[in-house]
């Protein structure tokens, strides 16, 4: 129920390709849905989030596309450059719980092919 | 506005001594969260802290444990250490995290990394 399921591992993308990638949840009472981007070396930080009244989100070239009914997300990089190399986590969470804390997917690691 | 800091980034120790990392939230920022990322593998949740309090762990075992400071800083303590813990420990930090305004975005610190020899 706590879960959240992200695929692929791994990605290799052409420069200029779509790079997408999948997550998949359980518990419906999920209701906070962010991407983190994580380069070697650092902490992982916030690309974009998204609340499940929205069906998508769009900043620039990344998009999250949410579908509340087959409980699943996905992070579009559109236009992928080399410096979109890094590892990817979706996350899962649901606000004003006594239990709060972020469930993260177990990441996929991204390489965009010059 | 400064992000969260942790300290040391690096800290090397051998089997069975004790380890202590050090977290600074962002500024008014109550929830402090610390993770373990071992080396290419994802985030396990180690422990949660609010307002001085444990508010929740992972499963993690007894010899991992932390305390928040009435600043909101924290400090994460594993003791007789093992080689698998040897990973990047990450902190990170959120808006009260009980409060009907959290936005329950956690923002990480850079990480410590813990070489266990």
């Amino acid at each position: 129920q706590q879960q959240v399921k992200q695929s692929p591992q791994s990605l290799i993308v052409q420069k200029g390709g779509i790079s997408i990638i999948n997550c998949a949840y359980e518990n419906t009472a999920f209701d906070y849905f962010p991407w983190y981007q994580q380069f070697p070396g650092k902490g992982p930080a916030l690309l974009i989030a998204i609340r499940p009244d929205v069906s998508e989100k769009k900043e620039g070239r990344f998009t999250i596309s949410f579908n509340k009914s087959a409980k699943q997300f996905s992070l579009h990089i559109m236009d992928s450059q080399p410096g979109d190399s890094a590892t990817y986590f979706c996350a899962a969470s649901k606000r004003y719980s006594s239990a709060s804390k972020i469930i993260f997917g177990s990441g996929t690691r991204l390489s965009i092919r010059p | 506005e400064a992000g969260v800091t942790q300290s040391p980034t690096h800290l090397i120790k051998t089997r069975g001594q004790q380890a202590t990392l050090r977290c600074s939230p962002i500024s008014g920022h109550t929830s402090v969260y610390w993770y373990q990322q071992a080396l290419g593998l994802g985030l396990q949740f180690l422990l949660w802290y609010d307002e001085g309090e444990e508010r929740n762990r992972g499963n993690f075992p007894p010899r991992f444990s932390g305390r928040q400071f009435p600043n909101y800083s924290s400090e994460l303590n594993v003791n007789a250490l093992e080689l698998e813990d040897s990973a990047l420990y990450l902190c990170a930090s959120s808006y009260p995290g009980l409060a009907v305004t959290s936005t329950d975005t956690q923002y990480f610190g850079p990480g410590t990394r813990l070489t266990v020899l």
